[in-house]
């Protein structure tokens, strides 16, 4: 199993730029997230899915998007990029909810000018 | 805001010394989990705790849970510099979401 790959590594961007970080998991996994990090901020809840077809909000939504079409793959769209989202950026999935064991992707470094 | 606190945010630590982080919930918790992030990584799952009072080690670490199950701590004996990170607790808070403390960087002082 390969567990939780997120591409790309690093990305930049210019302000107002759209683009989708990928998230997989192969482990069968029901419940995905979506986590970005900050210095001193530790992990903030962007979006989650519960399942396929199934998203909701989480403490930091604003200028994110989510949808899960299917088990394995959870990307995150940023709509158009602002420097207040440069971050690192870490996909997460458990077997069912978030009370489970958190496998996290390496994350993706996110540079926007 | 975040509903789960840590205490220090930072830490030096000699080689050799123990040291103990905290992470205190403002509400009970169904259960706790501890994880660490190695620098320039992602964090990694170390343990979850589910009774109330429930004590757990890992080799050199502690892990408690107390017994209202709003706080938590960690200890370490016998720092080697593989401990060096920053050591993360979690908590359920509801409505399928989990919330992470800010973290306990620790650095290690060879």
């Amino acid at each position: 199993n390969a567990g939780v790959t997120q591409t790309p590594k690093f990305q930049v961007l210019k302000t107002g730029q759209s683009m989708t970080l990928q998230c997989a998991q192969d482990m069968n996994h029901e419940y995905m997230s979506w986590y970005r990090q900050d210095p001193g901020m530790g992990l903030r809840l962007i979006h989650y899915s519960v399942g396929a077809g199934i998203t909701d909000q989480g403490e930091v939504p604003n200028g994110y998007n989510v949808s899960r079409s299917t088990t394995e793959d959870f990307p995150l769209r940023l709509l158009s990029a602002a420097p207040s989202q440069t971050s690192v950026y870490f996909c997460a999935s458990s077997l069912r909810s978030e009370a489970d064991t958190q496998y996290f992707g390496p994350g993706t470094r996110l540079t926007v000018l | 805001g975040q509903q789960v606190m840590q205490i220090p945010q930072y830490q030096h630590v000699q080689e050799g010394e123990d040291f103990t982080t905290y992470c205190n919930s403002s509400t009970t918790l169904s259960n706790i989990q501890w994880y660490k992030q190695r620098p320039g990584g992602h964090p990694v799952f170390l343990i979850q705790l589910v009774k109330s009072g429930e004590v757990k080690k890992q080799k050199r670490l502690t892990f408690q849970f107390g017994e209202a199950k709003k706080n938590s701590s960690l200890h370490i004996t016998a720092t080697q510099t593989t401990d060096v990170g920053t050591y993360f607790c979690a908590g359920p808070r509801g409505n399928n979401r989990l919330a992470f403390g800010k973290g306990n960087q620790v650095v290690v002082i060879p």
